[in-house]
């Protein structure tokens, strides 16, 4: 069954901090790995694709990287905006479905 | 924003009703996918239409509907509401080979 798995559920830091959320899946082939970052009362927003092991992508602050069987969303040197919900999800090969994780809550402290 | 529009953004009504929750995807976007979203739990997948035609069902209840018509609007159907139903609702749409964008969802009260 696929599963997508993240860690830890909720995350403080002090502004600087720099840290990573992991996100383990289990799929039995991976189309995609997507970041999302949720604020509190609103929709998913897309971070970042992965496709394949090896693979990573930066946004600002924060970097994506991709195993065969995790993802890592490092934060480096995060400030309070960074605070939010980030979501990871697998698309699996074999359909277009897409498999969410329960989330990482990231509170970032001035 | 992300161009998917959901209305309304919040929905407060009583037990045993029936309400309809409505979602325009991104402009050119052929799929749309519904989620539920309840405070301990994760993004639940519920339906996903294609060009109008169902191609998948998750956790869907039977007193949940949904459609996707035409012009490649949708609408989630949700009767016979109980307490256990107030949730975030989203809906979210993507083309081939691209992610799901989301909608700011639909906050759903039954009292």
């Amino acid at each position: 069954e696929d599963q997508v798995t993240q860690s830890p559920e909720a995350l403080r830091l002090q502004e600087g901090e720099s840290s990573s959320l992991n996100c383990s899946y289990t799929v039995s082939g991976l189309r995609g790995l997507f970041w999302y970052r949720q604020d509190p009362g609103k929709g998913p927003e897309f971070l970042f694709t992965l496709y394949s092991a090896g693979e990573e992508k930066e946004k600002e602050r924060l970097k994506a990287t991709l195993t065969k069987k995790e993802s890592f969303l490092h934060i480096t040197a995060p400030k309070p905006e960074d605070s939010a919900t980030y979501l990871c999800a697998v698309q699996a090969d074999t359909g277009n479905q897409f498999y969410f994780g329960t989330g990482t809550s990231l509170t970032v402290i001035p | 924003d992300s161009g998917v529009t959901q209305t309304p953004k919040h929905l407060i009504t009583a037990t045993g009703q029936r309400v309809t929750l409505r979602c325009s995807p991104r402009s050119g976007d052929l799929s749309v996918y519904w989620y539920q979203q309840s405070l301990d739990q994760g993004l639940q997948f519920l339906i996903h239409y294609y060009n109008g035609e169902e191609r998948a069902k998750g956790n869907i209840l039977e007193r949940f509907s949904a459609q996707q018509f035409p012009d490649l609007h949708s609408e989630l159907n949700l009767s016979s509401l109980e307490l256990g139903d107030s949730a975030l609702y989203f809906c979210a749409s993507r083309t081939s080979n691209s992610p799901l964008h989301f909608g700011n969802g639909t906050r759903l009260t039954v009292t």
